[in-house]
């Protein structure tokens, strides 16, 4: 089946535009997970989404990001006035009930000139 | 507080022989692991995880991984390494309840020819 997609698959922005993320989850997962990989490093827990419970966001570096889950389905991550430091990629990663290993998509390269 | 460490950076193995990626874990409670891998320009994949049960647990293309509870370890191994395993690999955790997985920094394993 379709597995998680993203777009764009790539993203050149300058220093104080804002962006948006777009995550398509497995259909039917419940759960929505947003990370970030920066150059050379692991991978860094921004936000998560579970059913219709408030979503955990104690991953969000500043208050210049923001994501969205409409419909239980798609989400959204927004970054506001973007600084050179948020260039990465931001992977997207969702999961049915219980502990099985989470899809992850192929992730937006961001790139903040 | 939960962690996950990849000691090494990287590891070098001839094609052939056996290869083992290092991760040890802290978490309070009982752990859930996983490995996952990622191939120049995709993104994460599913490799193997431990819930509960068997020590050795058997995954994809090969792989399998122990967990051995006393030295905090969950290492990933495979008997006879191939160049196209070549990749980055991610340890990762939760625990409990809990569905954020904390990942380790990754290693990247170079297998050549």
């Amino acid at each position: 089946g379709a597995g998680v997609s993203q777009s764009p698959s790539n993203k050149v922005t300058e220093k104080g535009k804002d962006v948006e993320l777009r995550c398509d989850p497995i259909s039917g997962h419940t759960a929505l997970y947003w990370y970030r990989q920066s150059l050379g490093q692991g991978l860094e827990f921004l936000i998560y989404f579970q059913g219709n419970s408030a979503p955990d966001k104690s991953g969000l570096p500043s208050d210049r990001f923001s994501a969205e889950r409409t419909g239980g389905s798609v989400s959204t991550l927004t970054i506001q006035r973007t600084q050179q430091e948020d260039s990465a990629v931001y992977l997207c990663a969702s999961s049915g009930r219980g502990l099985a290993g989470k899809g992850f998509g192929p992730g937006t390269r961001l790139t903040v000139l | 507080a939960q962690s996950v460490a990849q000691p090494e950076d990287q590891v070098n193995v001839a094609e052939g022989n056996p290869l083992t990626v290092k991760c040890t874990y802290s978490v309070s409670g009982n752990p859930y692991l996983f490995w996952y891998v990622q191939y120049p320009n995709r993104g994460l994949q599913f490799l193997l995880k431990y819930i509960t049960g068997d020590n050795l647990v058997k995954g994809s293309y090969g792989f399998e991984a122990e967990f051995n509870k006393s030295q905090t370890s969950f290492h990933l191994k495979k008997p006879s390494a191939l160049v196209s395993d070549s990749a980055l690999y991610f340890c990762a955790l939760t625990y409990g309840g809990y569905n954020k997985l904390i990942f380790g920094a990754g290693t990247r394993l170079a297998v050549h020819p």
